[in-house]
């Protein structure tokens, strides 16, 4: 499979605890987005990296998140001291062209904070 | 901030009824998209709308970008048991930002 994968595809923890995504984009393509999709809601974008430069940060990304590219290639995006309502989606994906909005998500990390 | 308000929220339909749903903003964008989401899965894209007044078809769907720049609607004919699912509007605004806007869904549900 090619496409965009996700690890773990579901979290439990409990609160206060870390946690962290690792996503792994389509090989060719140099753009990486993180997106946080709650019950009943589109997904809301979080950050955008083109390569290893993280280039845009949604105000949803609190101190307690941060996201890395390290290599330009995969993408892992941590929680610190998580809270109840971290709970949510997770939403990776990307992209080869720019401007176009045409993305290709994972299949998503599901989060459950207790 | 932008938002996109999509309508209806949910849509129950006989298989082979046509369906027709849109997505409207207080602001303009520069490019429209509309993308399916399956339970457990991401979305996906269906179609991609890059100019004011542009109407694009994908097979059984057909999309359009508003004259306005404010809207877009999308439109399935023939509805089939795997058109099921929740279908999302969404927007990209300033040229060079990054970020998609989307809509809160509609949850399309089809009786056979």
């Amino acid at each position: 499979d090619t496409g965009v994968s996700q690890d773990p595809r579901h979290k439990i923890t409990k609160r206060g605890q870390n946690v962290t995504f690792r996503c792994d984009p389509i090989s060719e393509h140099n753009r990486l987005y993180w997106y946080r999709q709650t019950l009943g809601q589109g997904p809301e974008f979080l950050t955008y990296f083109q390569n290893e430069a993280q280039l845009e940060k949604s105000r949803l990304l609190s101190d307690r998140f941060s996201a890395e590219r390290p290599k330009g290639s995969f993408s892992t995006l941590e929680i610190q001291r998580t809270e109840q309502g971290d709970s949510a989606m997770y939403l990776c994906a990307s992209s080869l062209r720019s401007n176009t909005g045409e993305l290709f998500f994972g299949e998503g990390s599901r989060l459950t904070v207790l | 901030g932008q938002q996109l308000n999509q309508s209806p929220q949910s849509m129950f339909i006989q298989e082979g009824e046509d369906v027709s749903m849109n997505c409207t903003s207080s602001s303009i964008f520069n490019t429209w998209l509309w993308y399916k989401q399956d339970p457990g899965e991401g979305p996906v894209l269906l179609i991609a709308l890059y100019k004011a007044g542009e109407l694009t078809s994908n097979g059984r769907l057909t999309a359009q970008f508003g004259i306005t720049r404010k809207d877009s609607f999308l439109n399935i004919s023939a509805s089939i048991p795997s058109d099921v699912g929740i279908y999302f509007c969404a927007g990209q605004g300033i040229q060079g930002a990054q970020k998609l806007v989307f809509g809160q869904g509609t949850r399309l549900t089809i009786n056979p």
